[in-house]
């Protein structure tokens, strides 16, 4: 079990257009799921905390307009990249906390690459 | 300052040979968690360390943590090169997001 899928797995896109990245728990319900950004050769920075059925907290230095963050249901959260930009390119991780049950543990999707050209 | 410091950076070592990992970290935590990314992956979890004195193994690695000191450790024993990989440690620092703030990473090699 605490199986967590992303999609897509890697995206090329154009500067200027956006990009949706959906986060999935496939074997139990998240209500917090958590988005975090990696650059070649860095550790993960957390980006933003999502939350079932209300805003995302966002991490100091994060823009909340560039980053749109949905979580529409306890199983799904998205993270759109508006209007891109090649600075915006990077490996994209979510993941998905489990409950009290699970010791609050978080469950690590498989990463997303977006590459803006 | 919630602050995860892990040395060293980087690690080259012979296979066979043993090595340590450590994880520091500024604050109270209760629980402590050790990470591997191979190139271009996600990460995998290897331990989840939950008390003080806690020591878990699984294979050749050997994780611990010692709250007091605020310190973890990853000890490799008789490295092969499939270990090959970056590790990472994270914190929970209490609170009830429950957010975990990353070390900086290990990357290891192995060589043969």
């Amino acid at each position: 079990g605490a199986v967590v899928s992303q999609h897509p797995s890697w995206v090329i896109c154009k500067s200027g257009t956006s990009v949706k990245i959906e986060c999935r728990s496939l074997d139990f319900q998240a209500t917090t799921m958590f988005w975090y950004r990696q650059f070649p050769k860095q550790s993960l920075m957390l980006m933003a905390t999502s939350n079932e059925g209300s805003k995302a907290t966002y991490e100091q230095g994060v823009e909340k307009d560039k980053f749109l963050i949905n979580h529409a249901s306890l199983t799904l959260s998205t993270l759109t990249v508006t209007s891109a930009h090649p600075e915006d390119s990077s490996f994209y991780i979510c993941s998905a906390r489990g409950d009290r049950g699970r010791g609050y543990e978080q469950y690590f999707g498989p990463g997303t690459r977006l590459t803006v050209t | 300052e919630l602050k995860v410091e892990q040395n060293p950076l980087f690690l080259s070592m012979q296979e066979g040979k043993n090595y340590t990992i450590y994880c520091n970290y500024s604050t109270t935590s209760d629980r402590l968690y050790w990470y591997r990314q191979d190139p271009g992956k996600s990460l995998e979890s290897l331990f989840v360390l939950l008390s003080n004195g806690a020591v878990k193994q699984e294979g050749r690695l050997m994780a611990s943590l010692d709250t007091k000191a605020r310190l973890s450790t990853l000890h490799i024993t008789a490295a092969v090169h499939d270990l090959s990989a970056t590790y990472f440690c994270a914190v929970d620092f209490s609170g009830s997001a429950r957010q975990l703030t990353f070390g900086s990473g290990t990357q290891l090699t192995v060589l043969p």
